[in-house]
């Protein structure tokens, strides 16, 4: 079974702190994802990763960036968090053909008070 | 701009009723789509999926869907549901970003409730 797994189900940070978010996949998957997830807006992309180091802007990556050093790992960084970056944060990951089905993780809930 | 549209937000039906949600799309290439569902306190897993051949495609629990490439659209349907099929339905497409790279993109979901 292929799993993706983040680090923590729930954070509560304050206003302006630095926040990383990790992800970390076992099936060797060469595309990872982050999204962020809002009542009524569905799952919006912040930003994706097509190989190791390389990366791509989604259609909300305001306020974030990503690290990807290596291939299993992708992680989500909230340089200053501000309260409207209150959300769940979802990760998967893909292989390479675009066929093919994401696996999503279980979602950290953030909370930035 | 490449986007995808699902315009029921909330529908609600009876054990049994038939069931159909729209997507839309907005992209003239080739395109794969997807729906996605997520049940209350679950991971978002895959229905069913199209990337090319018979346009009706099935999937888990009884869905299908159907491309329809002059409508741009992938509608799920399911014959009769039951009580279990309350969750969040996401159409999803493939689109490529402006750099040639795979970009999977989400419509705003639909929250089905079945009332017993």
């Amino acid at each position: 079974d292929v799993k993706v797994t983040q680090s923590s189900r729930y954070l509560v940070k304050r206003t302006g702190e630095k926040v990383f978010l990790e992800c970390v996949q076992d099936m060797d998957h060469e595309n990872m994802f982050w999204y962020r997830q809002d009542p009524g807006l569905g799952l919006r992309l912040i930003y994706f990763s097509y190989d190791v180091k390389m990366k791509e802007k989604g259609d909300i990556p305001e306020g974030y960036s990503v690290s990807r050093e290596k291939k299993e790992r992708f992680s989500l960084i909230l340089e200053s968090a501000s309260t409207n970056q209150t959300s769940m944060y979802l990760c998967a990951s893909s292989e390479a053909a675009n066929t093919n089905e994401a696996f999503f993780g279980q979602g950290t809930r953030l909370t930035v008070v | 701009a490449q986007s995808v549209s699902q315009h029921n937000h909330h529908v609600i039906l009876s054990e049994a009723a038939s069931l159909e949600l729209g997507c839309n799309y907005s992209y003239g290439g080739t395109v794969n789509l997807f729906w996605y569902v997520q049940y209350p306190g679950q991971h978002l897993q895959l229905l069913l999926k199209y990337f090319s051949g018979d346009p009706l495609v099935k999937g888990i629990k009884g869905f299908e869907a159907e491309f329809i490439k002059s409508k741009f659209s992938f509608n799920l349907r399911k014959p009769s549901v039951q009580w279990s099929d309350t969750a969040e339905y996401f159409c999803a497409v493939n689109l490529i970003s402006n750099f040639g790279n795979e970009k999977l993109t989400f419509g705003t979901g639909t929250r089905l409730t079945i009332i017993p």
